[in-house]
C-alpha cells in the first residue's frame, strides 16, 4: 500500500504571496491532518479534515486554510506569506476513527524570502 | 494549553547498548500516546503506540512504558543500531472520546548512536 504523498517537496516563495500544498492520504484513509514543523516551535497541529469537513483546528491564524476532496486528498493554503511561515509542512493520514496512529508524509519544505 | 515535554534534548549511546528516551505529559485526560522517529529530510515514522489502559507494550526491539501516576512515558530501544540515529518524538492525543485526531508533540530527543 502506498504511503502518504505530498507535493511539492520543496517550495520557495516571497513575502505576501500565497501557496497551496497538496497531500494524498493512504488509500482508504479518510482523515488528513496538517502540521507545521519549525526548529523553534517543533511540530504543531494546524487542522484535520475528515469526510471533506474540517473536524479540528489548531491555533493558527486565518491565513492558514485547507480543504479536502471527495477522494480524501487534501490541500492547505497559506495566504499573505510571512517570513515566519518558513517551515516543513507535514500531513498525516488515518482512517479517522480517533485515537489511532497517524501516518506521515515526507513533508513540503517551504522557504519564504 | 496542554504540553508534552522531553527531559533530554540529546542522547548518545554506544552501538549495541540499550537506549531509553523519556517524555513527560501534562494532560491526565490523554488516553493515547505514540512514539515517532524522524530522520533527516523525512516525515515522522510511527514506531509504537500505547493506550492509557496499558502500562507496557512491546514491539520489535522497542518497548514503551506508561506511568499514569506521574504522567511519564518512555521508549526503550534494545541493542541500539546506527540506523536508530534520529530524532524521537512522543505525541499524545489530548481529546479522548472526540474521535478526532489532534496530536500534541514533544520537542524531540536526538539520539546519536556511536559505532
Amino acid at each position: 500500500k502506498a504511503g502518504v504523498t505530498q507535493t511539492p517537496r520543496y517550495l520557495i516563495k516571497t513575502r505576501g504571496q500565497q501557496v497551496t500544498l497538496s497531500c494524498s492520504p493512504i488509500s482508504g484513509h479518510r482523515s488528513v491532518s496538517w502540521y507545521q514543523q519549525t526548529p523553534g516551535q517543533g511540530l504543531q497541529f494546524l487542522f484535520e479534515y475528515f469526510s471533506e469537513t474540517q473536524r479540528n483546528k489548531g491555533n493558527f491564524p486565518g491565513r492558514f486554510s485547507g480543504r479536502q476532496f471527495s477522494n480524501s486528498r487534501s490541500e492547505m493554503n497559506v495566504s499573505t506569506l510571512e517570513l515566519g511561515d518558513s517551515a516543513l509542512y507535514l500531513c498525516a493520514s488515518s482512517s479517522g476513527q480517533g485515537r489511532e496512529t497517524q501516518y506521515f508524509g515526507p513533508g513540503t519544505r517551504l522557504l519564504v524570502l | 494549553g496542554e504540553s508534552v515535554g522531553l527531559h533530554l534534548p540529546t542522547l548518545s549511546v554506544q552501538e549495541g547498548d540499550n537506549s531509553i528516551i523519556n517524555c513527560a505529559y501534562s494532560n491526565s485526560a490523554s488516553d493515547y500516546f505514540i512514539w515517532y522517529k524522524q530522520e533527516s529530510g523525512k516525515g515522522p515514522q510511527f514506531i509504537i503506540d500505547i493506550r492509557s489502559n496499558m502500562d507496557k507494550r512491546q514491539g520489535q526491539r522497542v518497548t514503551v512504558l506508561l506511568n499514569k501516576t506521574v504522567k511519564h512515558l518512555s521508549l526503550q530501544i534494545a541493542a541500539t543500531q546506527p540506523g536508530d540515529s534520529a530524532v524521537y518524538f512522543c505525541a499524545e492525543n489530548t481529546q479522548p472520546g472526540r474521535g478526532a485526531n489532534n496530536l500534541f508533540f514533544g520537542t524531540g530527543t536526538r539520539l546519536t548512536v556511536i559505532p
